[in-house]
């Protein structure tokens, strides 16, 4: 099956600009999805196809995808986004198996 | 709004069967992809299975040999049983909609989670 490698852990000063990137085969085939989870919480969907947002979540958030690589930038962090954050797909065997993406822990300073 | 509210015990004991409930409120059953989530604590995502209005399902291959989904489209729910768990099914376990549909260009597929439910904890111990 398929796997999505994300980054364990990025920093990033208030108001600056991070990007978070998942690669895996799956995504030449299917755009990726990018879940916020704080702690306690359920996933929230932040992203989806190739750059939604869903009604609620701020516009910082932004999505972009080549290759076999998806991103997912926040522009502008705000203490709020400290969070986990998980990539999706598809697993690109086409039994319609599903993946989640190691996960990256975003912290804000 | 669309809700999904889920339930189920929340202790089990080794060898026993994990059952999960999980009703979804305020939009329509067809269409989507229903799935089973688990988190292990401290631990990232693991996607069990789905069904969907229709009962076909899919499964993780590494689960599949225990795992059952089923849905009552009756009742607008469904349900998940995990069978023989053992200290490593502990995991806070969420059910999910599923949305997938074809884009122009490549990536070809658009799939994603859109709605959650608020999360069981389920705890295998002696």
């Amino acid at each position: 099956s398929s796997e999505l490698t994300q980054d364990p852990a990025v920093s990033v000063a208030l108001g600056q600009t991070v990007r978070i990137t998942c690669q895996g085969d799956s995504l030449r085939s299917y755009y990726a999805s990018w879940y916020q989870q704080k702690p306690g919480q359920a996933p929230v969907l932040v992203i989806y196809g190739k750059n939604n947002r869903p009604s609620g979540i701020p516009d910082r958030f932004s999505g972009s995808s080549s290759g076999n690589t998806a991103s997912l930038t926040i522009t502008g962090a705000q203490a709020e986004d400290e969070a986990d954050y998980y990539c999706n797909s598809r697993d690109s065997s086409g039994n319609h198996l599903e993946v989640f993406g190691t996960g990256t822990k975003v912290t804000v300073l | 709004q669309v809700q999904l509210q889920q339930w189920g015990a929340g202790l089990l004991k080794p060898s026993e069967t994990l059952s999960l409930t999980c009703a979804v409120y305020g939009g329509s059953f067809s269409g989507y992809y229903w799935s089973w989530i688990r988190q292990p604590p401290g631990k990232g995502l693991e996607w069990i299975g789905e069904i969907n209005h229709s009962g076909s399902t899919n499964y993780n291959p590494s689960l599949k040999s225990r795992v059952t989904i089923s849905v009552d489209t009756s009742k607008n729910q469904f349900s998940l049983k995990l069978s023989s768990v053992t200290a490593a099914d502990t995991a806070v376990y969420y059910c999910a909609r599923a949305l997938e549909y074809s884009s122009s260009g490549r990536p070809y597929r658009v799939h994603y989670f859109d709605y959650w439910g608020q999360g069981t904890l389920v705890t295998v111990s002696s």
